[in-house]
């Protein structure tokens, strides 16, 4: 089965800090990968998502993730936060088979500080 | 396009009580899902569906049933509502050739006493 592991629960950051949030998986076959953010009292909404070629994709708000199948990770980054970035970030996997559902991380909850 | 929608938004029973979630979908996707999201536990599969008429347990099941009659509607039930059911419920919806992007809705936060 697959599992996806978020290490760093709860990160503080100033404004224009930079941000990497770390996600591995376990997965031997063929995996899509995502990133959610879900801002206070919202829905999850998808910030990125890897399915196949440049390893280095680009999301929503600036930030960007770099998936490196050799680690089985998938690290979000934005080089300056915002205020407005605090919010609960979920890294989440699937397979292109079988049920298709995503198993997701823990997740990390962000807090920016003006 | 309302996307996915989640009726109620709150509730709260009693232990033993029973209820239905309803999510519908206006985006014709083969696909709908049931999680819940607990602190600390990121979101975990409840139950799942690959089209009308078809369902399937995920990873947390016990205590639920699904039913989807109509492809654009999933309902969630609860025959006799525990408090380890306290949680917040989000239901999602993909298309079958989208490499699995899922589109979620607003959720329903549920309190069991």
């Amino acid at each position: 089965a697959q599992s996806v592991s978020q290490h760093n629960h709860h990160v503080i950051l100033s404004e224009a800090a930079s941000l990497e949030l770390g996600c591995n998986y376990s997965y031997g076959g063929t995996v899509n990968l995502f990133w959610y953010v879900q801002y206070p009292g919202q829905h999850l909404q998808l910030l990125l998502k890897y399915f196949s070629g440049d390893p280095l994709v680009k999301g929503i708000k600036g930030f960007e993730a770099e998936f490196i199948k050799s680690k089985f990770s998938f690290n979000l980054r934005k080089p300056s936060v915002q205020w407005s970035d605090t919010a609960e970030y979920f890294c989440a996997v699937t397979s292109d088979t079988g049920r298709r559902a995503l198993t997701f991380g823990s997740g990390t909850r962000l807090q920016v500080q003006p | 396009n309302a996307g996915v929608t989640q009726t109620p938004k709150f509730r709260v029973l009693k232990t033993g009580q029973s209820m239905t979630l309803l999510c519908a979908q206006d985006m014709n996707h083969e696909y709908m899902y049931w999680y819940r999201q607990d602190p600390g536990m990121g979101l975990r599969l409840i139950h799942y569906s690959v089209g009308e008429g078809t369902t399937a347990k995920g990873e947390v099941p016990d205590g639920y049933n699904v039913s989807r009659l109509k492809k654009q509607n999933f309902l969630l039930g609860l025959e006799s509502a525990a408090p380890s059911q306290t949680s917040v419920y989000f239901c999602a919806s993909s298309y079958l050739l989208t490499y699995n992007e899922q589109f979620f809705g607003p959720g329903t936060r549920l309190t069991v006493l």
